[in-house]
């Protein structure tokens, strides 16, 4: 069965580093999406993809993220000066459409920032 | 926004044991998700269910769109089906809002 990959499961980064965390969504999905979960916290929204542009970002994602899909099958989150409240877990999720359809989580990118 | 309650938040049984974990939604959704969290902190896609009853194994859910409330069922627990277990909720228009989670513990 076809999953969401996402790479590295670990990255541990000093305090004003820039970070990427990379995804491989599901070949034939259209939409994809990043979550991110603070230790001990509910998941969050961050941001979603969709013909190589942002479709709608929450108040979480400001200046400091910016996503691409880079090639026919990455998608990536950049975080540009890594601050310590960063430190959370990280998901892509990747959806054939929009709205109703099901949307496939990969692991997850545990950052560290210390 | 759509608010998302799950009860109950923490959950401890013995091995063998049957369990219901409820999710409350605020408003109409279109989208409904049932995950499953491991010690890893990894998330594990449970069931797709806007509406309707599914099942997978050991595990069922239903989804009453019109009361705006969920269920999933864990029959027969096993020390695996620990971690926390999450809803998501998407209403018409956004994206999705994640429940607090309910934490099981399964002892052995």
């Amino acid at each position: 069965e076809p999953e969401v990959t996402q790479t590295p499961s670990h990255q541990v980064t000093q305090m004003g580093q820039e970070v990427i965390l990379r995804c491989v969504p599901i070949s034939n999905h259209l939409y994809f999406y990043w979550y991110r979960q603070i230790l001990g916290q509910k998941v969050e929204f961050l941001v979603s993809f969709y013909n190589n542009e942002i479709s709608e970002k929450s108040e979480i994602f400001d200046d400091q993220f910016s996503v691409e899909r880079p090639d026919g099958s990455n998608f990536t989150l950049k975080i540009r000066s890594t601050k310590l409240e960063d430190s959370a877990m990280y998901f892509c999720a990747s959806s054939v459409g929009h709205g109703v359809y099901e949307q496939y989580f990969g692991p997850g990118t545990r950052l560290t920032v210390t | 926004g759509i608010q998302v309650e799950q009860s109950p938040p923490d959950l401890i049984l013995q091995e063998g044991a049957n369990s219901t974990l409820r999710c409350n939604f605020s408003d109409s959704v279109n989208n409904l998700q049932w995950f499953h969290q491991n010690p890893w902190g990894q998330l594990i896609n449970l069931f797709y269910i806007p509406s309707g009853t599914k099942q997978n194994g050991r595990l069922s859910a239903t989804t009453v769109a019109t009361e705006r409330y969920s269920l999933l069922y864990i029959s027969s627990s096993q020390t695996t089906d620990s971690g926390v277990y999450f809803c998501a909720v998407r209403d018409y228009g956004q994206n999705f809002v994640f429940g607090p989670g309910t934490r099981l513990s399964v002892l052995p």
